[in-house]
């Protein structure tokens, strides 16, 4: 099946900073990518829809200044954490989905814990 | 507006029994339905999709899930559950092809030897 990677896949950083993740699909253009965070034991929630070139669509109270989604090729995505706190401590997932709408793969996630 | 239901937040098994995991949506149209399973610390994975046709469809490891009409579900089940099965398990539905998934609140299964 396709691939999803993220890096990093785990990182730590102080309150206050910022933290870029990315999200490729190896092997398949991504013409939509999605970003979830998952919290301890909790499900996965949408945080925003991004289209290839287009502005990402975000969910009801994500706020798209701190959480800036940028997807300017067919296979990366960036989720940039800004002046990010201890509450953003979370698992951070995308997914990826080609032509076929019926696919969506997911990342292995990255782990970001603000101290 | 769509919703999935997983009743049961925790179940423990003994390895070799069988498995059944409830999943209970909300939509009025026939949805796609999904099952992913996470292993800790890690991302998810597909164990199998229902979008139309045989209602009880296969999937990897094992795993099979039946779409139920009626009763709004579909069950995922494992006639012998191996130690490596622990882990947890997502439900989720799309109403179409290019809509978002929802997901449930997932079932943590843990397998005693």
């Amino acid at each position: 099946g396709a691939v999803v990677s993220q890096h990093p896949s785990r990182v730590i950083c102080k309150s206050g900073t910022s933290v870029k993740i990315e999200c490729r699909s190896l092997d398949f253009q991504a013409t939509t990518m999605f970003w979830y965070c998952q919290f301890p034991k909790k499900s996965l929630m949408l945080m925003a829809t991004s289209n290839e070139g287009s502005k990402a669509t975000y969910e009801q109270g994500v706020e798209k200044d701190k959480f800036l989604i940028n997807h300017a090729s067919l296979t990366l995505s960036t989720l940039t954490v800004t002046s990010a706190h201890p509450e953003d401590s979370s698992f951070y997932i995308c997914s990826a989905r080609g032509v076929d709408p019926g696919e969506q793969y997911f990342g292995p996630g990255t782990r970001l814990t603000v101290t | 507006a769509q919703s999935v239901t997983q009743p049961d937040i925790h179940i423990t098994v003994s390895e070799g029994a069988s498995l059944e995991l409830r999943c209970n949506y909300s939509y009025g149209a026939t949805p796609y339905l999904f099952w992913y399973v996470q292993s800790p610390g890690q991302g998810l994975q597909l164990l199998l999709k229902y979008f139309s046709g045989d209602t009880l469809v296969q999937g990897i490891k094992g795993f099979e899930a039946e779409f139920k009409r009626s009763q709004s579900s579909f069950n995922l089940r494992k006639p012998s559950v191996h130690w490596s099965d622990a882990a947890e398990y997502f439900c989720a539905v799309r109403s179409g092809g290019y809509n978002k998934l929802i997901f449930g609140a997932g079932t943590r299964l843990a397998v005693h030897p």
